[in-house]
């Protein structure tokens, strides 16, 4: 199964954007990266995920390396809301609806007022 | 509201017990996913049911086991309870096709 490497924690200022790391050395071809987050004491949510191209949703922005190596997830202006433990996930890419998620442990986002 | 729900959210028992989570997942997803997180290993994927078959699993213990109902509304069963089964286990749900998963609240479970 391939895995991904984020940082433990990582500490940020209201208003600023955020860049989170995420490296996937083992990617697979057809995997899919995709990101969720955890508010605390909340199940996670989800957050962007793509493939190759760099992907914009209202929540994110994802940035992939274009060996898709590694991935960034960019928070344009970071709200104390956002402060919650952000997991970068492969999708295995199987056929039919298998749709399993290998998740690491993901990095703690902290957000300074 | 992710429109995912799970009973109860909060349970405690003692080791050596059997307990059933309950799971409801969004109207009109196909699959249901569930999930152990505890504190020292994160999120860990257990078991996944697609319309009622069971289609991937994890780390799922033989001591535990879950099935999906005709109406979509799916149990996890875990027995013969441990200390270490102390948990937040959380049910999501997909679409048949969608890439989305979709999370529940979790239940607590402290196993005294």
């Amino acid at each position: 199964d391939a895995k991904t490497t984020q940082p433990n924690s990582m500490e940020s200022n209201e208003e600023e954007p955020v860049h989170l790391p995420c490296n996937h050395s083992t990617i697979s071809g057809t995997d899919y990266i995709h990101w969720y987050r955890q508010l605390p004491s909340q199940g996670p949510e989800y957050v962007i995920h793509g493939l190759t191209s760099n992907v914009n949703n209202r929540m994110a922005s994802l940035a992939i390396a274009e060996d898709r190596k590694s991935s960034t997830l960019i928070l344009h202006r970071a709200t104390l809301r956002d402060a919650a433990v952000y997991y970068c996930i492969l999708r295995e890419n199987n056929a039919g609806n298998n749709r399993k998620l290998i998740w690491g442990l993901g990095t703690s986002l902290a957000v300074n007022p | 509201d992710s429109g995912v729900t799970q009973t109860p959210k909060h349970l405690i028992t003692a080791t050596g017990q059997r307990v059933t989570l309950r799971c409801s997942p969004r109207s009109g997803d196909l699959s249901v996913y569930w999930y152990q997180q505890s504190l020292d290993q994160g999120l860990q994927f257990l078991i996944q049911y697609y319309n009622g078959e069971e289609r991937a699993k994890g780390n799922i213990l033989e001591r535990f086991s879950a099935q999906q109902f005709p109406d979509l509304h799916s149990e996890l069963n875990l027995s013969s309870l441990e200390l270490g089964d102390s948990a937040l286990y959380f049910c999501a749900s997909s679409a048949g096709t969608e890439e989305t998963q979709y999370f529940g609240p979790g239940t607590r479970l402290l196993v005294l």
